[in-house]
């Protein structure tokens, strides 16, 4: 079975300044796709950025970019120039290739930014 | 483009009551997920639909739990008798059904049971 651990429960940044979020992840899969979500307070959760296991160029999406270490079962999540509004748990989910497959979350990691 | 609807956002019950969920997805997605959160831990798939069948519920208890999906758009969610360990959030998702699909979440609903 796939398993997704997030090792850092909680992290905190300084407004303004870099934060690395750590995901490993297990499978025997080789088609697959990792994912990082964002869940504010009010609980909606919002994908931040995808990364489709075939491609080797690690995603980015304006401030939020990956660490996509293939050999190594990791997928880490970079936020650059860190704003107030980026305070919030960070899941990591993997989801196997094909079509219809559930997504397998990690337990999170709580986001502080101090201005 | 109208988001993932789910209704109660909060439901506050007794053990041994039973309670319904219910959400409607985003207008034109074929797949909807109920995914349960327990507080300080990832959400964890319950049930996939694909249109109105039923693709996973591996996880589902289903002596307490329910869900259908008629018509293959909006879904409930039942528990039926509910239990102290239920208290959770309750998520709805859906996607288009694609091969490289992403799934879009509601609000979800806060259950808790006393």
């Amino acid at each position: 079975a796939q398993t997704v651990t997030q090792s850092q429960p909680e992290m905190s940044v300084q407004e303004a300044e870099t934060v690395t979020l750590s995901c490993t992840y297990d499978t025997s899969e080789s088609d697959y796709y990792l994912f990082w979500y964002k869940q504010p307070p009010s609980r909606q959760m919002i994908l931040v950025i995808r990364q489709e296991a075939y491609k080797q160029q690690n995603a980015t999406e304006n401030r939020f970019s990956v660490n996509f270490q293939k050999a190594a079962k990791s997928f880490s999540l970079k936020i650059s120039d860190s704003q107030l509004g980026d305070a919030a748990m960070y899941f990591c989910a993997y989801r196997k290739g094909g079509s219809n497959y559930k997504l397998t979350f990690g337990k999170g990691t709580l986001l502080t930014v101090n201005p | 483009e109208a988001g993932v609807a789910q209704s109660p956002r909060y439901k506050i019950i007794e053990k041994r009551q039973s309670v319904a969920f219910w959400c409607n997805p985003i207008s034109g997605h074929a797949t909807l997920y109920w995914y349960q959160q327990i507080l300080g831990q990832g959400p964890k798939l319950l049930i996939q639909f694909q249109n109105n069948g039923v693709v996973d519920d591996s996880q589902l208890p289903k002596d307490r739990f329910s869900a259908e999906r008629l018509k293959g758009v909006d879904s409930t969610l039942k528990i039926q008798p509910a239990k102290l360990e239920d208290s959770a959030v309750y998520l709805c998702a859906s996607s288009p059904g694609l091969v490289q699909e992403t799934q879009y979440f509601g609000p979800g609903t806060r259950l808790l049971v006393l």
